[in-house]
């Protein structure tokens, strides 16, 4: 099983600024690699997939990169509603896994 | 409006049985591959299972045996039934829609807010 891990565990950022948030496969993971936001209360939503490539209707201030084991989300300048828990999934291995998750908070 | 929304958590004995179920609108149901994920309290996401548009269903192997996934494209819903329940399987569990790539599996573009299951006596 790949194992994913996630870092920092919680990014505290001021409204404005860029957040970088990291995410790392156990072994290779080719750019089979998905970000979702959650928000208390709210169903998980698709940021990126295949790495690099934003889902329908996000802003263009999230970024995705990386391939292999080393992956970044970054948001250029964070917005008020951006802050939320971040997870990162691959999905070129069997099984499916998650990251455990970065917090983005308000500094 | 595209959708979907789970029901049928609650608390429920170690060794128990219950049934999620999961009713999806706003797009062709029976075009996509369904999943089911789940979170326990203050821990991350797992997968715990999928069934394809044919009906054939996947698990990992932590839950095999124990879960089992179906679905009605009439009703467009899916359901989980879990048996022989655990304190570990304690969580909110997501429905959500898969996308699969060629040369790996999936990644999910619609998700549920969740339904509770509570294991405990």
């Amino acid at each position: 099983e790949i194992v994913m891990t996630q870092s920092p565990a919680t990014l505290s950022v001021s409204p404005g600024e860029r957040a970088t948030l990291s995410c790392r496969a156990s072994q290779s993971v080719s750019s089979n690699l998905a970000w979702y936001q959650q928000k208390p209360g709210q169903a998980h939503r698709l940021i990126i997939s295949g790495a690099s490539t934003r889902a329908t209707g996000i802003a263009a201030r999230f970024s995705g990169s990386g391939s292999g084991t080393e992956f970044t989300l970054t948001i250029s300048s964070l917005q008020s509603e951006d802050f939320a828990f971040y997870y990162c999934q691959q999905y070129n291995d069997w099984p499916i896994t998650f990251g455990p998750g970065t917090k983005v908070e308000v500094k | 409006e595209v959708q979907l929304v789970e029901s049928g958590g609650g608390l429920a004995q170690p060794g128990g049985s219950l049934r999620l179920s999961c009713a999806a609108s706003g797009f062709t149901f029976s075009s996509y591959d369904m999943h089911w994920v789940r979170q326990p309290p203050g821990k991350g996401l797992e997968w715990v299972s999928a069934i394809g548009t044919g009906g054939d269903p996947y698990y990992p192997g932590s839950v095999k045996g124990r879960f089992t996934i179906s679905r009605d494209n009439a009703k467009t819903s899916l359901y989980l039934q879990v048996n022989s329940l655990r304190a570990a399987d304690t969580a909110v569990y997501y429905c959500a829609r898969g996308r699969v790539v060629i040369g790996g599996n999936w990644y999910f573009d619609l998700w549920g807010r969740g339904t509770l299951v509570t294991v405990s006596s």
